[in-house]
């Protein structure tokens, strides 16, 4: 987890909130993700960002936001347009070099109730 | 869209046993990568394997890459209950630059 901070580790919302998670990173790294988890599954791309102030979208991001204003943060808002936000929440970054290699945070468990 | 998909789903074996994981890929891909994932916490990188490479090793890991079969498999040798945990491959994904596919994981667990 080194490096990747992901506050808060449990999150509570009620439906219908926005709720922001946060991360940050003191790697230097260009790119960061943010991916969502769900039981028993493998990971599915929300937003990733290469470079301050461009971020895309990946395969899920209907009912998420993203904002890159800064090299070491990368915050994502679970809007309420979101159907199905109780997740596990990862955040990771990497170099824009050839290995690829992604450094993850240790993620934040959100619950809507 | 899923790259790659990982066999067994959840594999249980003995303290000191091998355990071997297995990943298959769609596309082409120039490296792939296995990371490890406790219970309820973030994804830990392990082992990067280029196109050009057949086989690494990192410790107690040993990863091989058959891009002819577009598969890899992950051996962990002289297992240990530390090494419980959840197994992902992961590819590079379509043309943007550091995008990764992962597969859909190997729950191992260890019994000591």
């Amino acid at each position: 987890d080194g490096g990747i901070t992901q506050s808060p580790k449990y999150l509570f919302r009620k439906e219908g909130q926005n709720v922001t998670l946060s991360c940050e990173q003191n790697l230097n790294h260009d790119a960061m993700y943010w991916y969502r988890q769900d039981p028993g599954q493998g990971l599915r791309l929300i937003y990733y960002s290469q470079i301050v102030n461009d971020f895309q979208k990946g395969d899920i991001a209907e009912g998420y936001s993203v904002s890159r204003e800064k090299k070491e943060s990368f915050p994502l808002t679970v809007t309420s347009a979101q159907k199905n936000p109780t997740a596990f929440y990862l955040c990771a970054s990497s170099m824009m070099a050839v290995t690829y290699e992604q450094y993850f945070g240790p993620g934040t468990r959100l619950t809507v109730t | 869209s899923q790259q790659g998909e990982e066999d067994p789903q959840a594999l249980s074996i003995q303290e000191g046993e091998n355990a071997t994981m297995n990943c298959s890929y769609k596309t082409s891909i120039n490296n792939l990568q296995w990371y490890r994932q406790n219970s309820g916490r973030g994804l830990v990188h392990l082992i990067l394997i280029r196109s050009n490479e057949r086989e690494k090793h990192s410790g107690r890991l040993r990863v091989t890459l058959d891009t002819s079969k577009k598969s890899s498999s992950l051996l962990i040798t002289a297992s240990r209950a530390a090494d419980t945990a959840s197994y992902f491959c992961a590819t590079p994904s379509g043309t943007s630059y550091g995008k990764l596919t992962f597969g859909q994981g190997t729950i191992l667990t260890v019994h000591p």
